[in-house]
């Protein structure tokens, strides 16, 4: 069964640290990109970061730049993401979520961009919840 | 605020069709593809709809995708009050460099 299970969220306080870690079984974890997605009280879905297959290429919402780190360890299956200078605001469920992403040619040249991307998160993990707060 | 724009609510009766609109620009849904998900708060969201209008498998044909544009729209029919959740696009944004979501749309059924 293809699963992702996602463990390390707690009660931090403001400017505090804290690594989530997502645990995935069922898959060839080596062959996909890997997301975290936050859900924050009362607000929408909100995508934070996301991981080549090799980590050579990541990805980050403005908002967390300079702040979070995504990382993987294939050998065990395993995205994490570290969370410093913490802050109210990232207060939310975080989800893992595995990625179907790759790119192509544009063919529409009109469009200004050399490259059209697809992209799609199939597998979802349960979350876990981050509260930051004194 | 959300980078692409959907309704916050939609409703109509069991049985009925709805749409969902998600409106964005040239730089997300205008140059790259749409994928739609349904979430109930506190559960994993599922995946509906890639590509602008494939379905992964075991999502029932009642849910459609379409795109035009730098708009995409889900549409359900036949509604079933098992289908009341918060409805998302997403996609990539190529000069933002990022996964992009709408704000949200909570279906009543």
């Amino acid at each position: 069964e293809v699963q992702l299970v996602e463990s390390g969220g707690g009660l931090v306080q403001p400017g505090g640290s804290l690594r989530l870690s997502c645990a995935a079984s069922g898959f060839t974890f080596s062959s996909y990109y890997m997301s975290w997605v936050r859900q924050a009280p009362g607000k929408g879905l909100e995508w934070v970061a996301n991981i080549k297959q090799d980590g050579s290429e990541k990805f980050y919402v403005a908002s967390v730049k300079g702040r979070f780190t995504i990382s993987r360890d294939n050998a065990k299956n395993s995205v994490y993401l570290q969370m410093n200078s913490l802050r109210a605001e990232d207060t939310a469920v975080y989800y893992c979520a595995r990625d179907q992403f790759w790119r192509a040619a544009n063919a529409d040249i009109l469009t200004g961009f050399d490259y059209c991307y697809y992209h799609y998160m199939e597998v979802w993990g349960k979350g876990t919840t981050v509260t930051v707060s004194s | 605020q959300s980078v692409l724009t959907q309704p916050p609510s939609v409703s109509a009766a069991p049985g009925q069709k709805v749409t969902i609109s998600c409106s964005g620009s040239s730089s997300n849904i205008g140059n790259n593809y749409v994928s739609w998900y349904q979430h109930l708060p506190g559960t994993a969201p599922k995946l509906l709809v890639y590509d602008n209008n494939k379905r992964p498998s075991g999502i029932p044909d009642r849910f459609s995708g379409s795109k035009s544009g730098t708009s995409a729209t889900l549409g359900i029919t036949g509604l079933q009050t098992g289908d009341e959740a918060d409805y998302y696009c997403g996609t990539w944004d190529s000069s933002l460099s990022a996964v992009v979501f709408g704000g949200g749309t909570k279906l009543t059924v």
